[in-house]
């Protein structure tokens, strides 16, 4: 089975704190992805990357930044928390199709950060 | 954009009855993937079926059943004999040429004993 684990599932910070969340998955998966979600809202992605040390930007990457510096490690950074951050953050990954793969996404169990 | 539409924000079943949940979907695409995904309260995003496009067969995953009309863009999910470990947020997901998903905005499924 596919797991994908994320560092936090509870969080709690201060606005202008640096904040880093941290997705590692075990199945050598080429692409994943940080997506936030929000009620009414769905999951809007924020970055996603497809290698070693790539990323793109999502819908929704403003505050935001994210680091790849190995296959199994994908983290987000928030810069400077803002309370309008606050909100539930999940990681994803996949083997994309085209390699092989079908684009299923597994998730993290989802980060909660609040800002205060 | 591509966008995924699911037109029921919540949705209630009976204990044991059958529910039908609704997506569209636009895509000038022809082959594709579709998913359903689920959400329990508190835990882990799994995906409960996927639809290839250009399999004309309704995918089947035991009491979970797709009805997927191409030429209309629409995925519908059926709940067959619901269950309260059914209730949910359930999400429509559609990839695209990136490899990314676009997900529609969920539906919350309430099973009542």
């Amino acid at each position: 089975d596919v797991k994908v684990t994320q560092s936090s599932r509870y969080l709690v910070k201060r606005t202008g704190e640096k904040v880093f969340l941290e997705c590692v998955q075990d199945m050598d998966h080429e692409n994943m992805f940080w997506y936030r979600q929000d009620p009414g809202l769905g999951l809007r992605l924020i970055y996603f990357s497809y290698d070693v040390k790539m990323k793109e930007k999502g819908d929704i990457p403003e505050g935001y930044s994210v680091s790849r510096e190995k296959k199994e490690r994908f983290s987000l950074i928030l810069e400077s928390a803002s309370t309008n951050q606050t909100s539930m953050y999940l990681c994803a990954s996949t083997i994309p199709s085209g390699r092989g793969g079908t684009d299923t996404q597994y998730f993290g169990p989802g980060t909660r950060l609040t800002v205060l | 954009a591509q966008t995924v539409t699911q037109s029921q924000p919540e949705m209630s079943v009976q204990e044991a009855e059958t529910v039908t949940l609704s997506c569209t979907y636009d895509t000038s695409e022809s082959d594709y993937y579709l998913f359903w995904y689920k959400q329990p309260p508190s835990r882990q995003m799994i995906l409960v079926i996927r639809q290839e496009a250009y399999k004309q067969q309704n995918a089947t995953e035991n009491r979970f059943s797709v009805n997927f009309q191409k030429a209309a863009k629409s995925f519908s999910l059926k709940i067959s004999d619901s269950q309260l470990g059914d209730a949910a947020m359930y999400f429509c997901a559609k990839n695209n040429a990136g490899n990314m998903l676009t997900f529609g905005g969920g539906t919350r499924l309430m099973v009542k004993p």
